[in-house]
């Protein structure tokens, strides 16, 4: 069985700044993915990035970068210069190889990016 | 290139009657997925379909809910005599073929969801 744990209910942060989002899986899975998606209050769900257990790299995609510590188990989401757009709810997901067709989500963390 | 489409985007439903959600993969996607967002919680998976076949519907509830993804048309999640409880955010997401083993990159693709509210 997979588990995602985001402790962070809600974040602040100012435009302009970066911030770190938490999340820690639980996996006996060899191989897995790890994703994040955010949801905007407009309620879509939109992928943002992924990273794979073997990769070597931590994952980048524009503003986003993917923080992936495996000994840890954590693949925090790191957000460089926060817009006022990127407020939103955020979420982690995994899949592994004993669940290879399903995403399993976390509770998710709410950013809010002020002026 | 559009992207996962579901409808209607809002239904409102009395207790005992039927909802049916819709959702097209985006094109060049076979496989398709349905996920459940209760308020304040994350995401969890229900069934997951490629074309007349359903792989993994571990997630369903046993009673009054039903998936198909026939030949032709778009995905269909059923759910019979509705119960308040089954107010939530329904979301269907379509992949390419999934794969085992490392640099998978077949990501799910999320539709903007279906909000079903239970009278």
């Amino acid at each position: 069985a997979q588990k995602i744990t985001q402790t962070q209910p809600g974040m602040f942060v100012q435009e302009k700044e970066a911030v770190t989002l938490d999340c820690t899986y639980d996996t006996s899975d060899q191989s897995y993915g790890l994703f994040w998606y955010k949801q905007p209050s407009s309620g879509e769900m939109i992928f943002l990035i992924y990273q794979g257990s073997y990769d070597e790299q931590n994952a980048t995609e524009g503003r986003y970068s993917l923080n992936f510590q495996k000994a840890r188990k954590s693949a925090n989401l790191v957000i460089s210069a926060s817009q006022l757009g990127d407020s939103a709810m955020y979420f982690c997901a995994m899949r592994g190889a004993s669940g290879y067709s399903t995403l399993t989500f976390g509770k998710g963390t709410m950013l809010l990016v002020s002026p | 290139n559009a992207g996962v489409m579901q409808n209607p985007r809002h239904l409102v439903r009395r207790r005992g009657q039927e909802a049916r959600l819709r959702c097209s993969p985006m094109k060049g996607h076979s496989h398709v997925y349905w996920y459940r967002q209760l308020p304040e919680e994350g995401l969890k998976f229900m069934v997951y379909l490629q074309k007349e076949n359903i792989i993994d519907e571990s997630g369903m509830p046993k009673e009054r809910f039903s998936a198909e993804f026939p030949k032709e048309g778009p995905s269909i999640l059923r759910i019979q005599q509705v119960v308040r409880g089954d107010s939530a955010a329904y979301f269907c997401a379509s992949s390419f073929p999934p794969s085992r083993g490392p640099g998978w990159t077949d990501t799910q693709y999320f539709g903007p969801g279906t909000r079903l509210t239970v009278l």
